[in-house]
């Protein structure tokens, strides 16, 4: 199996652009998590999906920030308008059940 | 404000020495994970512990949950430059969410 995958691996945007980043869960997964990693805060858990359903987005800084899941096999997280302080890594994982959670190798976003 | 604080932040030590990274928290979880994440890359879970008092060992790693199942700690012997990495703990706080601590920089220098 490929493992979760994560498009694009970098990302360099100015302030107010749209940034879309995309995650592919490994095939069976009905868990999905968008995380986000920064030297200040450390790895924060944003958004999780079950069988493509938003369960829990309490972690989701602002309306800036969204996420979807339109099928089993693709998710997306979109922040519109992005702000330098949106800088950060940001991974997806998935997993199946109760099962270990696997991590893509993530986005590495800069918003200048 | 961090649901889980790891200590030491940073750690850095000469191959074959030993060492022991802390997580500690305020609140109960009914498990506790570790992971290990170097750079470029997500973090990779090494063990999931459940009772209270578990010990666990992978090879040179043993991991333990306290009684109360509030903290852990990760002990390493005779530490590799292959151990170097970013230590993660990370709390089942409710049914789905895990809270991730602050996380211990390990360089094991050859």
């Amino acid at each position: 199996d490929a493992g979760v995958i994560q498009s694009p691996r970098h990302e360099v945007t100015e302030m107010g652009q749209e940034v879309t980043l995309r995650c592919k869960p490994i095939s069976g997964h009905d868990y999905l998590f968008w995380y986000r990693q920064t030297m200040m805060r450390g790895l924060e858990l944003l958004i999780y999906f079950n069988n493509n359903v938003p369960i829990d987005d309490s972690g989701m800084p602002e309306d800036r920030f969204s996420a979807k899941m339109p099928n089993a096999s693709f998710s997306t997280l979109k922040i519109q308008p992005s702000e330098p302080r949106d800088s950060a890594v940001y991974f997806c994982a998935s997993r199946q059940g109760t099962q270990t959670q696997y991590f893509g190798p993530g986005t590495r976003l800069l918003v200048l | 404000t961090q649901l889980l604080e790891q200590s030491p932040q940073f750690l850095s030590i000469q191959e074959g020495e030993n060492l022991t990274v802390y997580c500690n928290s305020s609140s109960v979880f009914s498990s506790l994970q570790w992971y290990r994440q170097e750079p470029g890359e997500g973090p990779v879970l090494l063990v999931t512990v459940v009772t209270g008092g578990e010990v666990k060992k992978l090879k040179r790693l043993t991991f333990q949950f306290g009684d109360a199942r509030k903290d852990s700690s990760l002990h390493i012997t005779a530490a590799q430059p292959g151990d170097t990495g970013l230590y993660l703990c990370a709390g089942l706080y409710n049914f789905n969410k895990f809270y991730f601590g602050s996380g211990t920089k390990l360089n094991v220098k050859p």
